[in-house]
């Protein structure tokens, strides 16, 4: 099975900051990389597909980056709304969807 | 609008059993993939179970597989879950997602439903 390791796990930063959160595969997943947002009592939301692909709707500060086995998720300018815990997903296997821990991410 | 809308959660005794459902809208049901994901409380994402858009593929993780069967129905745009021999560690909010066929991200997801599992 391939095993989704995020850092750090939790992270306290500012509004205005730029954040990079980082997911390792156990293996090779090309770019069959997701992101997502989930914010406390919500379903999670779609922001990165395809390791680097916005999803439509979501603001332009969210960007993706990475191939193989690594693969980082960066806010270019911390939002209050951004304030959640985000996962990475990969869907190279057919067990869909191993999903990494989660980021969980404070204001400072 | 697409629309997913989860049901059929509760409270059941160990060993019991509980079928999910999701009803889907806004989009054309027998087109897409469907997928259940649960999230126990204070917990991350699992996958728990995918089924293609006509029924011909089905994966289920490891921790379900034996005990939990995912059907649909395209008729009614239902997406279902049974789960039986069900224990204290199934207890979780359950989603259903809607899958992209191409590199099978979770594009649209439910409001979720919640298991509790206890004597």
């Amino acid at each position: 099975d391939i095993q989704m390791t995020q850092s750090p796990s939790s992270l306290s930063a500012s509004v205005g900051d730029r954040v990079t959160i980082t997911c390792r595969a156990s293996q090779s997943i090309s770019s069959y990389l997701n992101w997502y947002q989930q914010k406390p009592g919500k379903a999670p939301k779609l922001l990165i597909y395809a390791a680097s692909s916005l999803q439509s709707g979501v603001p332009s500060r969210f960007s993706g980056s990475g191939s193989g086995t690594d693969f980082t998720l960066t806010i270019s300018s911390l939002q209050p709304e951004d304030f959640a815990t985000y996962y990475c997903q990969q869907s190279y296997s057919t067990l869909r969807g191993t999903f990494g821990q989660g980021t969980k991410l404070e204001i400072k | 609008e697409v629309q997913l809308v989860e049901s059929g959660g509760g409270l059941v005794k160990p060993g019991g059993s509980l079928r999910l459902s999701c009803a889907a809208s806004g989009f054309t049901f027998s087109s897409y993939s469907m997928n259940w994901v649960r999230q126990a409380p204070g917990k991350g994402l699992e996958w728990v179970s995918s089924i293609s858009s006509s029924s011909s593929y089905i994966y289920y993780a490891d921790s379900v597989k034996g005990r939990f069967t995912i059907s649909r129905d395209n008729a009614k745009n239902s997406l279902y879950l049974q789960m039986n021999s069900l224990r204290a560690e199934d207890t979780a909010v359950y989603y259903c997602a809607r899958e992209l066929l191409r590199f099978r991200y979770f594009d649209y997801w439910g409001q979720g439903t919640l298991v509790t599992v206890s004597s």
